[in-house]
């Protein structure tokens, strides 16, 4: 059974538009991440969190926006969706916050028209 | 801002043969060297993660750091065709908030 779940797995969205990208993981860790892939980037840490906690946030932007509804769960919003948006997003999981392995999603490819 | 750098970017051996993969940091505050690889249309997986200078084998994957030059090698010997994917160099730092940064990658072909 997959331990991390993300869906959808393809998502196709107009310029300008929001989606949320769905991430659950079962294997009771206490640390989330998202990561962004693209051609340009080939893996590029977003946001990390701890207990449904932000607690560090690479991105620059304010369109990415984690949510956490429950300790397993963490969401990812984009709004104002833009081409260059275009990646493959990763959710990850880790056991705790520092020093643990992390464990990666199968990922969400996201592609902006 | 941090920066891991990889090489080479891609690299290809036969069945059986030994592939050397490198990696360096710029962040002298790492607390480890994590090395994953990603199969295509999969998402990353951790292979080991090493911390201490010298040497560090789990099957046929070693890795080698080197602290005072902060650079770190994974060896994987007897490749197999399996064994072809992308592999990433991470760095986990608690410098400016903790985050892992990884490197662009080594893209491995092993072919039979």
């Amino acid at each position: 059974d997959p331990k991390i779940i993300q869906k959808p797995k393809y998502l196709v969205a107009v310029t300008g538009s929001e989606k949320i990208l769905i991430c659950e993981q079962y294997l009771g860790h206490n640390a989330m991440y998202w990561y962004r892939q693209s051609a340009k980037k080939p893996l590029e840490f977003m946001f990390s969190y701890s207990y449904q906690k932000l607690m560090d946030n690479q991105t620059a932007s304010s369109r990415f926006q984690p949510q956490s509804s429950k300790k397993n769960h963490l969401d990812l919003q984009i709004t104002a969706l833009k081409p260059d948006d275009s990646a493959t997003y990763f959710c990850a999981s880790s056991q705790d916050r520092q020093g643990y392995e992390q464990y990666f999603g199968p990922g969400t490819r996201l592609t902006v028209l | 801002q941090q920066k891991v750098q990889q090489s080479p970017e891609s690299l290809s051996v036969p069945e059986g043969g030994m592939a050397s993969l490198n990696c360096t940091s710029s962040d002298r505050n790492f607390q480890y060297f994590w090395w994953y690889r990603q199969h295509s249309g999969e998402g990353p997986k951790a292979l080991m993660s090493i911390f201490s200078d010298g040497d560090k084998k789990e099957g046929r994957f070693t890795a080698h750091l080197n602290k005072a030059s902060l650079h770190v090698s994974l060896h994987i010997r007897d490749s197999q065709p399996s064994d072809s994917a992308l592999y990433f160099c991470a760095v986990s730092s608690g410098t400016g908030g903790y985050k892992v940064v990884f490197g662009s990658g080594t893209r491995l072909l092993v072919s039979p």
